[in-house]
């Protein structure tokens, strides 16, 4: 079982639309939890950290935790073009890594 | 704040020589860097751990040898490829930890900050 686990895509959505990244993980006793964007060519641009359950919002960006059902997911209000981008799910796990999925695809369209 | 700077973002070389990348921590301090690399529509893979003032933490399958890291000072971590081989041209990319930053909360849980990544150096050898 892969430790960060992320729907591949590409997800397309409409502009203006919400676009819903989702990420589990399998270790429990992680504690902190990431979302970065990273555009074709260039280096991962971190977005947004959580470290509670339920929801935290910056601008358009909403994370939202439940460490219960280990599960961590993005909103992204009022989807624009420049969205389009790789969405990678970070966690923290032991031994002092970061642990990445394989990144959601996500494609918004005018 | 945390804003790690990378060199060259870009490099061609022919094969059999070697490429050395430098990562930098430009406004904290950093103990410890990591080293990714990232095939074409793949994720990011971490090659090894850089801790100042003591020998690196290779992951399992990446060949010590031929990525030789060094991590001088508290803000400088060099990844040297070599003997490149057309087989090493890949994105790597470097990132770093500020670990005194304080988290949210009161303290009582484990804060990790999180990882600032370089811009990252495409590797081609010809």
């Amino acid at each position: 079982q892969k430790e960060v686990e992320q729907n591949s895509g590409p997800l397309s959505v409409p502009e203006g639309a919400i676009a819903s990244l989702n990420c589990t993980y399998s270790d429990r006793g992680s504690q902190s939890f990431f979302w970065y964007r990273q555009y074709s060519g260039k280096s991962p641009e971190l977005i947004m950290s959580i470290y509670s359950n339920g929801d935290k919002e910056d601008g358009r960006f909403t994370a939202q935790l439940n460490k219960a059902s280990q599960y961590v997911s993005l909103l992204i209000r009022d989807s624009q073009p420049s969205d389009s981008a790789t969405y990678l799910c970070a966690v923290f796990g032991g031994y002092n890594k970061l642990i990445f999925g394989a990144g959601t695809r996500l494609a918004v369209h005018p | 704040g945390a804003v790690v700077s990378q060199h060259p973002s870009r490099v061609i070389c022919k094969s059999g020589t070697s490429v050395k990348i430098e990562c930098r921590s430009l406004d904290f301090q950093a103990t410890t860097m990591f080293w990714y690399r990232q095939f074409p529509k793949k994720s990011l893979m971490l090659m090894a751990t850089s801790n100042e003032g003591s020998k690196a933490t290779y992951e399992q399958g990446v060949e010590k040898d031929k990525f030789l890291i060094n991590h001088a000072s508290l803000t400088l971590s060099t990844l040297t490829v070599t003997s490149a081989h057309p087989e090493d041209s890949s994105f790597y990319i470097c990132s770093a930890r500020d670990q005194h930053l304080r988290g949210p909360g009161d303290g009582s849980r484990p804060y990790n900050s999180p990882l600032h990544f370089g811009n990252g150096t495409r590797l081609t050898v010809t």
